[in-house]
């Protein structure tokens, strides 16, 4: 059974820092993973997705990293925002599932 | 382009009532899944369906039907609600097994 971890569980920065958000996970034969935004009472958005041949995958200021073979994947957030306050979920994917971890809750202070 | 819709978003049973959540998407994607969300536990995967007629148990799926009649709809039904089913309900789906899923707005239920 697939486990995600997910470190920190919560962050707060002030504007302008650039965020580092951690995912590990126990089965590394993964196809892709996921990284989502939820914000409260929402449903998730999708942010990227890295196939398991990719290292990295970049959108505008995100930018994730996936080594499957240790299991982790880090999403990096260029110069944050009020507007990037959310938590984060990494979603590996493996047996027609994702498996979710808990989040990251980030909170970006003006 | 609506995406992934879910009816109702909010929703109060009492024990052993029934009830169908109905989710639709507008992308003509073949995979459809429903997941749900309770704090300390993440999301969790109900059942799925690859395709038109066809649906498959996910990690949770005790006490909870799917029905996959038509390629855009995907149907939750409780067919005698528990308290433990209190939960926030979110329905997904892909063009293929590793696209990427694209979510509903959720459903909030709670059984008293």
């Amino acid at each position: 059974k697939q486990e995600v971890t997910q470190i920190p569980a919560a962050l707060s920065v002030p504007e302008g820092e650039n965020l580092v958000l951690n995912c590990s996970f126990t089965d590394s034969a993964i196809y892709n993973l996921q990284w989502f935004r939820q914000d409260p009472g929402k449903g998730l958005t999708s942010l990227l997705l890295i196939q398991s041949s990719q290292r990295e995958q970049t959108s505008g200021r995100l930018n994730a990293s996936l080594d499957k073979s240790s299991g982790r994947s880090t999403l990096y957030i260029a110069a944050s925002q009020p507007g990037d306050s959310a938590t984060y979920l990494c979603a590996p994917f493996n047996d027609y599932k994702l498996s979710f971890g808990a989040g990251t809750t980030v909170t970006v202070r003006a | 382009n609506a995406g992934v819709t879910q009816t109702p978003k909010f929703r109060v049973l009492k024990t052993g009532q029934s009830m169908t959540l109905l989710c639709a998407q507008d992308m003509n994607h073949e995979y459809m899944y429903w997941y749900r969300q309770d704090p300390g536990m993440g999301l969790r995967l109900i059942h799925y369906s690859v395709g038109e007629g066809t649906t498959a148990k996910g990690e949770v799926p005790d006490g909870y039907n799917v029905s996959r009649l038509k390629k855009q709809n995907f149907l939750l039904g409780l067919e005698s609600a528990a308290p433990s089913q209190t939960s926030v309900y979110f329905c997904a789906s892909s063009q293929g097994a590793e696209g990427t899923q694209y979510f509903g707005p959720g459903t909030r239920l709670t059984v008293l």
